[in-house]
């Protein structure tokens, strides 16, 4: 079974630039989560998908950072106008979205801003 | 709101050694525990889990038991092995993982041969 797909791999981009980040779940997981791992920091949740509607995404910066999931699949986190410190590793996760169903992260996107 | 404050590291061992990574966390509710690993060059993959109280996780020769009481999911093993050495996540979640998971700030692992 294919894990989650996350690409790229590596992004460095000036500040005040734009970036955007794909995701690809699990087949068949209804549910999709970003979070941003901060060097040092354990991972934090940004945004929570169940199908192509948002549960949750009352720690995602709106003012800068944007997600989408078309028709229930893949996702696309953008953030516009990049700062400083939004580098970091975006790590993005899936799960069936049921009690106790396991969640599973992708490789992570590291994002450096200079 | 939710947090999970575990120790830090690095944490180096020999092999062989006892393990323990300490883990308490604060919630509103009563949730799931997790402990969550990275091995170098591999994504975060969850290790164990518990979802209620004195339950106790394990696999892989590692082990958690959920203690309420104490507000504590302990990781221990009994005798590290250097393909151990990694980086080891505490989370917690209010909806048994279907929810957003709430992390520690990870423990760094080094087990030396």
């Amino acid at each position: 079974e294919a894990g989650v797909a996350q690409s790229p791999r590596y992004k460095i981009i000036e500040k005040r630039q734009s970036v955007a980040f794909w995701c690809n779940p699990i087949s068949g997981h209804a549910t999709l989560y970003w979070y941003q791992q901060i060097l040092g920091q354990g991972p934090k949740l940004l945004i929570q998908f169940q199908n192509n509607g948002v549960v949750d995404d009352s720690q995602l910066p709106k003012d800068r950072f944007s997600a989408e999931r078309l028709k229930g699949v893949d996702s696309t986190l953008k953030i516009q106008p990049a700062k400083l410190e939004d580098s970091a590793v975006y790590l993005c996760a899936s799960s069936l979205g049921s009690w106790e169903e396991t969640q599973y992260f992708g490789p992570g996107t590291r994002l450096l801003v200079l | 709101g939710n947090s999970v404050t575990q120790m830090e590291g690095p944490v180096t061992l020999s092999e062989e050694a006892f393990l323990t990574i300490n883990c308490t966390y604060t919630a509103t509710g009563y949730p799931s525990l997790f402990w969550y690993v990275k091995y170098p060059g591999e994504g975060l993959q969850l290790l164990l889990k518990a979802t209620k109280a004195d339950d106790k996780g394990s696999n892989k020769g590692f082990e958690a038991t959920y203690r309420k009481e104490t507000t504590s999911f302990h990781l221990e093993k009994g005798s590290v092995q250097v393909s151990d050495s990694a980086v080891y996540f505490c989370a917690l979640s209010d909806l048994g993982g279907a929810d957003g998971l709430t992390f520690g700030k990870g423990t760094h692992l080094i087990i030396q041969p």
